[in-house]
């Protein structure tokens, strides 16, 4: 039972233009949403995230997007830059303190 | 300020022998989490702890698979009799509150991928 997906499992973009991140949850409990970048035999990084009691969070070139009645959240990065090229996680959170991951969506920026 | 910190970064076993992994979180940071990452796969949620406590283990597998956070020293992710199965990349996170700083933000070590033979 997938609670968190991410139904792209990559992304191309061209550098400097916008990349969209999707996600979709089913657990109207979630109150927290989280956006984690991997590197390649790293662990994630935290990036951003949202409360649900928002529709939106800005921090620089990444901007999260929440709609809680079609259960979704975006990230958006703009512009893109070659060294975002990473693997993109949406986590969820809610009574407990434990996340919930998406499968990932690996983006790649070209020049 | 160093941050979360995993040992081994790999770790190769056979199979019936025992693995151990270790966590030590974020300076000032009480709460600990495991998270275990299959080849193509997203993490999953194993076990929460607190120092000397266990809050949350629905994710632990019911045999072979323990983990302590002592008073003292890191939390330890000890997995008994290896299976190929096992194979996997264990991660480690850190908060220093129960729900992270704001929105329950959990801050990862680089993980340890152990291999079963």
């Amino acid at each position: 039972d997938q609670q968190v997906k991410q139904n792209s499992p990559s992304l191309s973009v061209q550098e400097g233009r916008i990349s969209i991140l999707n996600c979709d949850y089913t657990n109207s409990m979630f109150d927290y949403f989280l956006w984690y970048k991997k590197y390649p035999a790293e662990g994630p990084t935290f990036l951003i995230s949202i409360s649900s009691i928002k529709d939106k969070n800005e921090d620089g070139r990444f901007t999260v997007f929440l709609n809680k009645s079609a259960k979704h959240l975006s990230l958006h990065i703009v512009p893109s830059q070659p060294g975002d090229s990473a693997v993109y996680f949406c986590a969820a959170s809610g009574e407990t303190d434990k996340l919930i991951f998406g499968t990932g969506t690996r983006l790649q920026v070209f020049p | 300020n160093a941050g979360v910190m995993q040992n081994p970064r790999h770790l190769v076993r056979r199979r019936g022998q025992e693995a151990r992994l270790r966590c030590s979180p974020m300076k000032g940071h009480s709460h600990v989490y495991w998270y275990r990452q299959l080849p193509e796969e997203g993490l999953k949620f194993m076990v929460y702890l607190q120092k000397e406590n266990i809050i949350d283990e629905s994710g632990m597998p019911k045999e072979r698979f323990s983990a302590e956070f002592p008073k003292e020293g890191p939390s330890i992710l000890r997995i008994q009799q290896v299976v190929r199965g096992d194979s996997a990349a264990y991660f480690c996170a850190s908060s220093p509150v129960a729900g992270g700083l704001t929105y329950n933000e959990q801050f990862f070590g680089p993980g340890t991928r152990l291999t079963v033979l």
